[in-house]
C-alpha cells in the first residue's frame, strides 16, 4: 500500500514570496491534515478535512495561508505572502477518520524563508 | 499553553537497557495517547497508543504506561536496539478531536 506522497520535499523562498504544497493521502482514507513542524516543537495542526469540508482551521493563518481538497483526494496548501517564521516542515497525514485511527504522515516538505 | 510536556529533550541509553520516554499532559479531558517516531528526514510514524480507559498497553518490545491520577504518560523500550535511535513524540487527543503533540525526544541507543 503507498503512502502519503508529498512534494516538494525542500522548498527555499524569500520572504513575500508565494508558495504552495501538495499532497496525495492513503487511498481510501477520507479523512487529511496538514501540520506545521518547527524546528524543536512537535507537530501542529494548521487544518483537518474529512473527505472536501473543513472540519477544523482553527489554527490556520488565513490571512496568508489556505487549503483545499478538491473531490476529497489531493490537497493543496499555500502560503502567500510568506514570512521569516514560516520556515519549518509542513506535514500532511491521512487517516480513515474514525475516532482512534491512526494518522499515517508524509514525509514532509521543508520550507526556508530568507 | 502546552498541553503535552516532553520535559527531557534528549535520553542515552546502551543496547540491549530499557529506555523510558516520559510525557506529562495538563488537560484531564484527553481520552487518547499515542506514541510516533520519528527519523530525520521522515515523517512521524505510528508506534502504539493507548485509550484513558486503560494503564497498560504492550507491543513487542514497546510498552506504554498509563497513570490518570498523575496524569504522566511512559513508553518503555526492551531491549533498546540502535535502530530505535529517533525522535519520539508524545501526543493526546480528546475522542475525535486533533491531536496535540508534545516537543519530542531525541532518543540515542549506543551499540
Amino acid at each position: 500500500e503507498a503512502g502519503v506522497a508529498q512534494s516538494p520535499r525542500y522548498k527555499i523562498i524569500e520572504k513575500r514570496q508565494s508558495v504552495a504544497f501538495w499532497c496525495n493521502p492513503i487511498s481510501g482514507h477520507a479523512t487529511l491534515y496538514w501540520y506545521q513542524q518547527i524546528l524543536g516543537q512537535g507537530p501542529k495542526l494548521l487544518i483537518q478535512f474529512q473527505n472536501n469540508g473543513v472540519v477544523d482551521d482553527s489554527q490556520l493563518p488565513k490571512d496568508r495561508f489556505s487549503a483545499e481538497r478538491l473531490k476529497g483526494v489531493d490537497s493543496t496548501l499555500k502560503i502567500q505572502p510568506a514570512k521569516l517564521e514560516d520556515s519549518a516542515v509542513y506535514l500532511c497525514a491521512s487517516s480513515g477518520g474514525t475516532v482512534q485511527e491512526t494518522q499515517y504522515f508524509g514525509p514532509g516538505t521543508r520550507l526556508l524563508v530568507l | 499553553d502546552q498541553q503535552v510536556k516532553q520535559n527531557s529533550p534528549s535520553l542515552s541509553v546502551q543496547e540491549g537497557r530499557i529506555s523510558i520516554l516520559n510525557c506529562d499532559y495538563t488537560n484531564s479531558m484527553f481520552d487518547y495517547f499515542l506514541w510516533y517516531k520519528k527519523y530525520p528526514a521522515e515523517g512521524p510514524t505510528f508506534l502504539i497508543s493507548i485509550s484513558s480507559i486503560k494503564d497498560k498497553n504492550e507491543d513487542g518490545r514497546f510498552t506504554v504506561f498509563l497513570n490518570k491520577s498523575a496524569k504522566h504518560l511512559s513508553l518503555h523500550i526492551v531491549p533498546s536496539q540502535p535502530g530505535d535511535s529517533a525522535v519520539y513524540f508524545c501526543a493526546a487527543k480528546i475522542s475525535n478531536y486533533k491531536l496535540t503533540f508534545g516537543k519530542g525526544t531525541l532518543l540515542t541507543v549506543n551499540p
